[in-house]
């Protein structure tokens, strides 16, 4: 159980165009749902938490008119990355949680690569 | 000083060994702490989760966390060559659903 489908798993798209990515619970209701982006041999870096619904919560240094979040039911969330450029490149995973007593499920991650 | 500490490795271990991870921390008010696996290039997978003080085992991991010393580790014994991966510790507080990670700790079991 506990299954968090991520999509695509690998993107790659020239300067300046948009780039969306799913995240599904599959086989629960997600109350919330999280971002993180993460640097080669570095640890997860939130970038936002989102509940079904409701606006994205962003963390700090987190641009929300380049990172737009979707969080359209207790199942999806999306994060696109608008105008993506180079610095974009990274690996960016979500992760879901059904509720506060439960530990959060990740996906498996895109890679997106910006040319 | 970082909330949550871990040393990032990597750790060498020879087939069969067993491991010992282990994170400090420094929020007296964490409750729950997990472990998960990462490997290259995927999302990190939860191994173990736990709550408050004391052991918790599964297959061939065992959990432990000593909240006096404010000490969690991660045992795997007869260590393969598929436990190599990145192993994050993560912990929260009873008030907050968003975890603190560790940096991550780079396991490599040689055959």
């Amino acid at each position: 159980g506990a299954v968090v489908s991520q999509h695509p798993s690998w993107v790659i798209c020239k300067s300046g165009t948009s780039v969306k990515i799913e995240c599904r619970s599959l086989d629960f209701q997600a109350t919330t749902m999280f971002w993180y982006r993460q640097f080669p041999k570095q640890s997860l870096m939130l970038m936002a938490t989102s509940n079904e619904g409701s606006k994205a919560t962003y963390e700090q240094g987190v641009e929300k008119d380049k990172f737009l979040i979707n969080h359209a039911s207790l199942t999806l969330s999306t994060l696109t990355v608008t105008s993506a450029h180079p610095e974009d490149s990274s690996f960016y995973i979500c992760s879901a949680l059904a509720d506060s007593n439960q530990p959060q499920h990740f996906g498996d991650g895109t890679r997106l690569s910006i040319l | 000083q970082k909330e949550v500490e871990q040393d990032p490795g990597p750790l060498s271990v020879p087939e069969g060994a067993i491991v010992s991870l282990n994170c400090t921390y420094s929020n007296s008010a964490f409750q729950y702490f997990m472990w998960y696996r990462q490997y290259s290039r995927k999302g990190p997978e939860l191994l173990m989760y736990t709550y408050s003080s004391g052991n918790k085992e599964d297959g061939r991991f065992t959990a432990q966390v000593d909240k006096s010393s404010k000490y969690i580790s991660l045992f795997i014994r007869d260590s393969q060559p598929s436990d190599s991966a990145t192993y994050l510790c993560a912990m929260r507080s009873g008030g907050s659903y968003i975890p603190t990670f560790g940096r991550g700790t780079s396991l490599i079991v040689h055959p």
